[in-house]
């Protein structure tokens, strides 16, 4: 059975410094993952995905996640944290049946 | 290019009253189509999807139903409203590459 795990619920950096938002992940197959950001009241918003091919993917607005089938893992980079990052995020996993699982989320707060 | 529409986006309704959230999909045709509510502090729940005109699955037993009229077009009701119906309603489509396509949200407060 598949699952996911977001590893922060919070996490806080200042404007400028990096952002690492963690996600492990759990699956029978051969996953496909992502990552969606929401802003308050808004909907959410596909950030990248991991669907077998390079194991580095970018997404929009400088982020970027690197699959790593050793540590069942799909971490959310960013070099330099903007203002505009704060927002919640949610690391999602999918099997060939369809089924998607979303992890609980992780709110991003960045300091000035 | 797709995009999904939702609407009301902000609504108030008192316990007891009856609701009806629409969704409708632009620009792809026979998409998946799902419903999910966000409640304050816990995560999305998926409460139907679609794969089809008058194919509706439900996930979670409740005072809500689900109806897909249209190919491109998702409708959640109920005829009750319950207090623990408050939340953030989010429709999504899919056309089987597994990533979902999200709508704007309604947020709704039962009084």
């Amino acid at each position: 059975a598949q699952s996911v795990t977001q590893l922060d619920s919070h996490v806080s950096v200042s404007e400028g410094t990096p952002v690492l938002l963690r996600c492990n992940y759990s699956s029978s197959y051969s996953p496909s993952l992502f990552w969606y950001v929401q802003h308050p009241n808004k909907g959410l918003q596909l950030l990248l995905k991991y669907t077998s091919a390079a194991t580095l993917v970018k997404g929009i607005n400088g982020f970027e996640a690197e699959f790593k089938k050793s540590e069942t893992s799909f971490h959310l980079t960013k070099p330099s944290a903007h203002m505009s990052d704060a927002a919640e995020y949610f690391c999602v996993v999918s099997e060939w049946n369809d089924k998607i699982i979303f992890g609980k989320g992780t709110r991003l707060h960045i300091l000035p | 290019s797709q995009t999904i529409h939702q609407w009301p986006a902000t609504l108030v309704q008192p316990v007891g009253s009856p609701l009806s959230l629409e969704c409708t999909v632009e620009g792809t045709s026979n998409p998946n189509l799902y419903w999910y509510r966000q409640a304050a502090g816990r995560g999305l729940q998926l409460l139907f999807y679609s794969v089809g005109i008058g194919q509706i699955s439900s996930e979670v037993p409740q005072n809500l139903s689900a109806s897909r009229p249209q190919d491109r077009q998702f409708i959640l009701s109920s005829k009750k409203l319950l207090l623990s119906d408050s939340g953030f309603y989010l429709c999504a489509w899919s056309t089987g590459t597994y990533e979902q396509y999200f709508g704007p949200g309604t947020r709704l407060t039962v009084t």
